[in-house]
């Protein structure tokens, strides 16, 4: 069985700083997709940036890139210019590979507070 | 592209009443997920689909919880009968097989007194 563990239960930046949110993880497998989600107050679950295992290059979309380190089981999300719509909670999720329709295995989550 | 939809938003019974949750996944999405996240926590799957066939309910509660498909598309989620602790937000996702996201819909927050 996959577990996810985020350290930081809640986190505050500035606006307009960069902040980063740690994410482990474990597993016996080799081929597997690492997910961040942001869940703002509505509750919406948002899709902010996915790896996969197999590729080293980590993976960027925006103001969001991700540290994925393979062989210590860590996956950290960096947030750059953060804007006050970043705040919401944070959740770092496993997938196994070998079928997209696999499920999700979620971290507790991070709150992350931006500050005007 | 319209998302996935769920109903109702927000639902209060009492303790031993049913109730039952709705899902709208995004066109063409063979699968759909229902996951149970209580207040604080990471949300934890409840059951998966694939088309019309459940894949996964290895963690559904089969005493209360049920869940159909049918015809492979809308998805219900039905608990009977409902217990304190089965205060949560219900969600439901899904994904196409070309795409390893999984994209979620609002959510249904259930109060159990």
């Amino acid at each position: 069985a996959q577990t996810v563990t985020q350290s930081q239960p809640e986190m505050s930046v500035q606006e307009a700083e960069t902040v980063t949110l740690s994410c482990t993880y474990d597993t016996s497998e080799n081929n597997y997709y690492l997910f961040w989600y942001k869940q703002p107050p509505s509750r919406q679950m948002i899709l902010v940036i996915r790896q996969e295992a197999y590729k080293q290059q980590n993976a960027t979309e925006n103001r969001f890139s991700v540290n994925f380190q393979k062989a210590a089981k860590s996956f950290s999300l960096k947030i750059s210019d953060s804007q006050l719509g970043d705040t919401a909670m944070y959740f770092c999720a496993f997938m196994k590979g070998g079928d997209a329709g696999n499920m999700l295995t979620f971290g507790g989550g991070t709150r992350l507070m931006v500050k005007p | 592209e319209a998302g996935v939809a769920q109903s109702p938003r927000y639902k209060i019974i009492e303790k031993r009443q049913s109730v039952a949750f709705w899902c709208n996944p995004i066109s063409g999405h063979a699968t759909l997920y229902w996951y149970q996240q209580i207040l604080g926590q990471g949300p934890k799957l409840l059951i998966q689909f694939q088309n019309n066939g459940v894949v996964d309910d290895s963690q559904l509660p089969k005493d209360r919880f049920s869940a159909e498909r049918l015809k492979g598309v809308d998805s219900t989620l039905k608990i009977q009968p409902a217990k304190l602790e089965d205060s949560a937000v219900y969600l439901c996702a899904s994904s196409h097989p070309s795409d390893f996201g999984q994209y979620f819909g609002p959510g249904t927050r259930l109060t159990v007194t």
